[in-house]
């Protein structure tokens, strides 16, 4: 693979049920991202690594977790899906310091 | 809320115009960068101005920083069919667990051929 990876690409999924979207980079980039994007408000960040094993809170980090147990991976884990997570989510990596960030093809989720 | 404002939202020129979208954001950052989205694709890197740079330009771009106005804009000259887009601009924020960044929501551009 060359650059960031997302799966699934799409995903139908009834509420309350548990979902997690995988991103991968083979870039060695020390940060990862997750937005999500919903028409009219462009993206929005829901949680962040700067490195392996940090973690951080974005703007709207409720209903999502994430792990970055290593430099390549950082799934992002819906615990009990609601309607409202109906969006398209994208993740991102940057080698740190405020470089640009290079995004994934996103994972367009419908919740039911 | 969110740091980065562009303005306008949307946007429609002739091709062979320029076209010219601002941003505003609300506190102090490092930097600045700007960003494109073709639609239903991911967003694409066009340039970083950094807080103690006023100007940078990259071929047919052309970014302004005012951190007295706390604003932004970029220019595209000679705009083409292809550079039909949204624009967003994203700018960084630090807190107690690092660097992150916030994006505004966006300009569309439309060029008409």
């Amino acid at each position: 693979i060359a650059g960031i990876t997302q799966a699934p690409t799409s995903q139908i999924l009834a509420a309350g049920r548990r979902m997690t979207l995988r991103c991968t980079q083979d870039m060695r980039h020390n940060a990862m991202y997750w937005y999500r994007q919903d028409l009219g408000l462009g993206l929005r960040l829901i949680h962040y690594s700067n490195t392996a094993g940090t973690t951080g809170k974005g703007e709207v980090p409720d209903g999502y977790s994430v792990s970055r147990a290593n430099t390549d991976d950082f799934p992002l884990t819906l615990a009990s899906a609601v309607p409202s997570q109906t969006s398209v989510y994208f993740c991102a990596s940057s080698d740190g310091s405020g470089n640009e960030q290079f995004f994934g093809p996103g994972t367009r989720l419908t919740v039911l | 809320s969110q740091q980065g404002e562009e303005d306008p939202q949307a946007l429609s020129i002739q091709e062979g115009e320029n076209a010219t979208m601002n941003c505003s954001y609300k506190t102090s950052i490092n930097n600045l960068q700007w960003y494109r989205q073709n639609s239903g694709r991911g967003l694409v890197h066009l340039i970083l101005i950094r807080s103690n740079e006023r100007e940078k330009h990259s071929g047919r771009l052309r970014v302004t920083l005012d951190t007295s106005k706390k604003s932004s804009s970029l220019l595209i000259t000679a705009s083409r069919a292809a550079d039909t887009a949204s624009y967003f601009c994203a700018t960084d924020a630090w807190d107690n667990y690092g660097q992150n960044f916030v994006f505004g929501p966006g300009t569309r551009l439309s060029v008409l051929p």
